[in-house]
């Protein structure tokens, strides 16, 4: 089975500019949760998608979105880039084909999109 | 609030010594489940144990081993007879519940391991 892909693995952009980044989740998984990766702020929550829904959000300013389409694909969005956004962004996606994000559940993550703002 | 202190920042070690990561967390519920990942250069988590609160008893699965201790908060991993693929940065984490029976996971900061030849 493929894993969580992500794409694009690599992105340049400036102050200002904005970014969507994309993720695949397993097949069968309908959650999708979205982590930022700093080294000075660590590993934080960004938000968590499931059937098109965000259901939580972390603590991160409005300038950051998302969305879910149909086929549990996710995006997210950056608007108005600040060179503090440059970061690794995780996606990762769960199980089951149920309807309700469990705790039992675990997340698997994609390799990550690496954004660098200039 | 929720919380996980990994307290070792970097380790090194000699290839095919024994090598433990500490975890110590916080939380105040009842029901909570501790993870273990491992990020190696590619930048990918590479998930590699869940355990439950309720759960305590200790797991091996192969040269990796998890020692959970719920009266002091801890989740230990230990990598016997370390390898050179072992060198990463791993990390514990825990979840923390929103909305029902969804939630999130709550990141420590990691433990740099590198595994000398």
């Amino acid at each position: 089975k493929a894993g969580v892909t992500q794409t694009p693995r690599y992105l340049i952009k400036t102050r200002g500019q904005q970014v969507t980044l994309s993720c695949s989740p397993i097949s069968g998984h309908r959650s999708v949760s979205w982590y930022q990766q700093t080294p000075g702020q660590g590993l934080q929550f960004l938000f968590e998608y499931f059937s098109e829904t965000q259901r939580n959000k972390g603590n991160f300013p409005g300038r950051f979105s998302g969305r879910q389409f149909s086929n549990s694909r996710s995006e997210m969005n950056v608007s108005t880039l600040e060179l503090g956004d440059s970061a690794l962004y995780l996606c990762a996606s769960s199980p089951p084909a149920s309807g309700r994000l469990s705790r039992t559940d675990t997340q698997y993550f994609g390799p990550g999109t690496r954004l660098t703002v200039l | 609030a929720q919380k996980v202190t990994q307290a070792q920042t970097e380790i090194s070690v000699v290839e095919k010594e024994d090598v433990t990561l500490d975890c110590v967390y916080e939380t105040r519920d009842t029901t909570y489940y501790l993870f273990w990942y491992k990020q190696p250069p590619s930048g990918e988590l590479v998930f590699l144990i869940r355990r439950n609160s309720f759960d305590e008893q200790n797991e091996i699965s192969g040269r990796y081993s998890w020692n959970f201790q719920k009266s002091t908060s801890s989740f230990n991993f230990t990598i016997t007879a370390s390898q050179v693929v072992d060198s990463a940065v791993y990390f514990c984490a825990l979840s923390e519940a929103y909305g029902g029976s969804s939630y999130k996971l709550i990141f420590g900061s990691g433990t740099r391991l590198l595994v000398r030849p």
